[in-house]
């Protein structure tokens, strides 16, 4: 089976930088994608690794380990419109995703 | 056109009706996905389409029944709900799965659906 741990909530000032933390265990693993999802909202994607490393996307950069089985979301230069549900997602073959328990992020004034 | 969408928007339904929910997108793509997604939780896959041929069920219940009539539509049908069904669901596609690799799924805004 696959399980995928996260942090329930954080909390950030507008600018700041922040990191979102994701563990995975997982049988047949081909990489982790985050995918962001407002209140009401569809979820949207945002980053893909399939190698370890890093990769940038703008403000976002993903984190990879598969030594670690782990990866990390960064979001820089935090605006309000950053404020909503984040998910982590293992890709288990054929281009499923199974889904973490998501991270609520708040962005305060 | 990037944009998958899905009606009805919102389905209020009592547990004998049969009603049926829509998505369709038109970019092409050959793989087609139904989440169902409770509330402050992560989407939970249902039923993958590929090449408008079933390929996953996730162990769900009969009472959802999935049809892919096109490469451009994908339906979910519903009879016999029960109130625990009651969650969003949401519709992806994707281009054709490949060995390796991740191909972005893109997601429609959901089905908020409510069994009484």
């Amino acid at each position: 089976g696959q399980s995928l741990e996260q942090p329930s909530e954080v909390t950030a000032v507008e600018g700041a930088i922040v990191q979102i933390n994701c563990t995975y265990q997982t049988s047949g693993f081909y990489g982790l994608s985050w995918y962001q999802q407002h209140d009401g909202g569809a979820p949207t994607f945002l980053s893909y690794n399939g190698l370890d490393g890093l990769e940038e996307t703008g403000r976002f950069s993903s984190f990879l380990s598969r030594s670690d089985s782990y990866g990390y979301l960064l979001l820089q230069e935090l605006q309000m419109k950053d404020s909503a549900s984040y998910f982590c997602a293992v890709i288990t073959g054929a281009n499923n995703l199974f889904f973490g328990t998501g991270t609520r992020l708040t962005v305060i004034p | 056109d990037t944009e998958v969408t899905q009606t009805p928007k919102h389905l209020v339904m009592g547990m004998t009706n049969k009603k049926s929910l829509k998505c369709e997108q038109h970019m092409g793509h050959r793989a087609m996905y139904w989440y169902k997604q409770k509330a402050k939780k992560p989407p939970e896959l249902m039923f993958v389409y590929s090449y408008e041929k079933l390929s996953i069920n996730e162990s769900v219940p009969s009472r959802f029944s999935p049809e892919c009539p096109n490469s451009s539509l994908l339906n979910l049908h519903l009879h016999a709900l029960q109130p625990e069904d009651s969650a969003l669901y949401l519709c992806a596609s994707s281009q054709a799965p490949t060995s390796g690799g991740y191909n972005e799924q893109f997601f429609g805004p959901g089905t908020r659906l409510t069994v009484l």
